[in-house]
């Protein structure tokens, strides 16, 4: 059993399109994140979740809304994208102090 | 922003030889940890050192973390071709948990 799960693993789309990407942990953590790896392999956080409550938002266009629909889920949904959003994009829990990551998104935009 | 920042950027050894990396940060942290990231994969926790900690060892890893001086090492001994990843430092405040770049490490048999 995966303990976060990430889908779609590859997402392959057209600038303006809006696109969401989904995460579900059967961990059972309180805490959830998103986190965005560039080409050069920063990865660099996004938002965070507490139990449905958003907690963290850095400074992310607001073309990207993350979406808890409960504590187990975090999707991220992203409107009009745009070359720069090409990237990998992580969603992780927290758990113990330590993260969980899914295995990743890679979203390519053309 | 970025937190931690690796140093070198990538390191290529020997199997058999030891590997050090090192991570530099700039505000005051809770704890630090070293995640590892596999060829696209997402990452993986390897160890946690405390504020209040100087040296931990799990297996053939050993971390340092030196406050006053804002650093942390990671020494992977006796390595091996499969120890070929990325290594990244995550600084953890208060309220968050944030990555460098990380050391991309190859290991060659």
């Amino acid at each position: 059993d995966t303990a976060v799960s990430q889908t779609p693993k590859y997402l392959v789309t057209q600038m303006g399109n809006d696109k969401s990407i989904k995460c579900e942990q059967n961990l059972g953590h309180d805490t959830m994140y998103w986190y965005k790896q560039d080409s050069k392999k920063f990865l660099k956080i996004m938002f965070s979740y507490n139990n449905k409550e958003l907690i963290i938002n850095e400074t992310v266009p607001n073309r990207f809304s993350p979406k808890s629909p409960d504590k187990a889920h975090l999707n991220l949904h992203i409107n009009s994208l745009e070359l720069g959003d090409s990237a990998v994009y992580f969603c992780a829990s927290e758990g113990n102090e330590k993260l969980f990551f899914g295995s990743g998104t890679q979203l390519s935009v053309l | 922003s970025q937190q931690g920042e690796e140093d070198p950027q990538a390191l290529s050894i020997q199997e058999g030889e030891n590997a050090t990396m090192n991570c530099s940060y700039k505000t005051s942290i809770n704890n630090l940890q070293w995640y590892r990231q596999n060829s696209g994969r997402g990452l993986v926790h390897l160890i946690l050192i405390r504020s209040n900690e100087r040296e931990k060892h799990s297996g053939r890893l050993r971390v340092t973390l030196d406050t006053s001086k804002k650093s942390s090492s990671l020494l992977i001994t006796a390595s091996r071709a499969a120890d070929t990843a990325s290594y990244f430092c995550a600084t953890v405040g208060d309220n968050d948990m944030r990555f460098g770049a990380g050391t991309r490490l190859t290991v060659k048999p």
